[in-house]
């Protein structure tokens, strides 16, 4: 099946650093992508749709000048964590859809953000 | 928020058939049932999906309901490895499918040896 990369897989900072998540699509064109991010002991919470060329559109909630979101090609997307704290300390994971194929979206292995 | 509803936890004995319940009544005609599976610390990982017809492939079976209000995602034979928190999500798919996978609480299930 189709293959996402998401890098880092774990990422420790300082409070007020920032810090960028690389996701991929390897084998496939992904028009768009999906962020999530995943507190301890809970279920997956959609952050933002990136769409390759255009701004991103962010879920009610959620600081698009906090987290920037940059798909400028076909097969990346990346997400920025600017001046991180620790409550932004979490689970982030990516998704790409593969529109070559069935209606399957497919998943980064996630990065563990932890802020210090 | 999520339109499925599932039960929180399960368990099964391995080598048994694990049968996973979820109720989406509030279904449309163009939504496709997935399920999608993570294990702890790991991005999700796709199982099965389907609109109408039960489906099959090498990891599970998925069963929907002549009225497609409920499913039931079938692991064959159960191992240590199955366990994980099972997600059931409809989704617009086909030529709209550009729409996010919205996540509820799903299902834990303990694959007990």
């Amino acid at each position: 099946g189709a293959v996402v990369s998401q890098h880092p897989s774990w990422v420790i900072c300082k409070s007020g650093t920032s810090v960028k998540i690389e996701c991929r699509s390897l084998d496939f064109q992904a028009t768009t992508m999906f962020w999530y991010r995943q507190f301890p002991k809970q279920s997956l919470m959609l952050m933002a749709t990136s769409n390759e060329g255009s701004k991103a559109t962010y879920e009610q909630g959620v600081e698009k000048d906090k987290f920037l979101i940059n798909h400028a090609s076909l097969t990346l997307s990346t997400l920025t964590v600017t001046s991180a704290h620790p409550e932004d300390s979490s689970f982030y994971i990516c998704s790409a859809r593969d529109g070559t194929g069935p209606e399957k979206l497919f998943f980064g292995s996630g990065t563990q953000l932890s802020v210090l | 928020d999520a339109k499925t509803t599932q039960p929180p936890s399960m368990d099964c004995a391995e080598g048994r058939a694990a049968n996973l319940p979820c109720n989406h009544s509030t279904i449309s005609g163009n939504e496709y049932v997935y399920w999608y599976r993570q294990i702890h610390s790991q991005g999700p990982q796709y199982i099965i999906h389907g609109l109408k017809n039960n489906e099959t492939n090498e990891m599970a079976s998925l069963i929907i309901t002549e009225d497609r209000k409920s499913s039931t995602l079938i692991l064959p034979h159960a191992t240590l490895r199955d366990t994980a928190v099972y997600y059931c999500i409809v989704r617009v798919g086909g030529v709209r499918g550009n729409t996010p996978l919205v996540f509820g609480k799903g299902t834990r299930l303990s694959v007990i040896a």
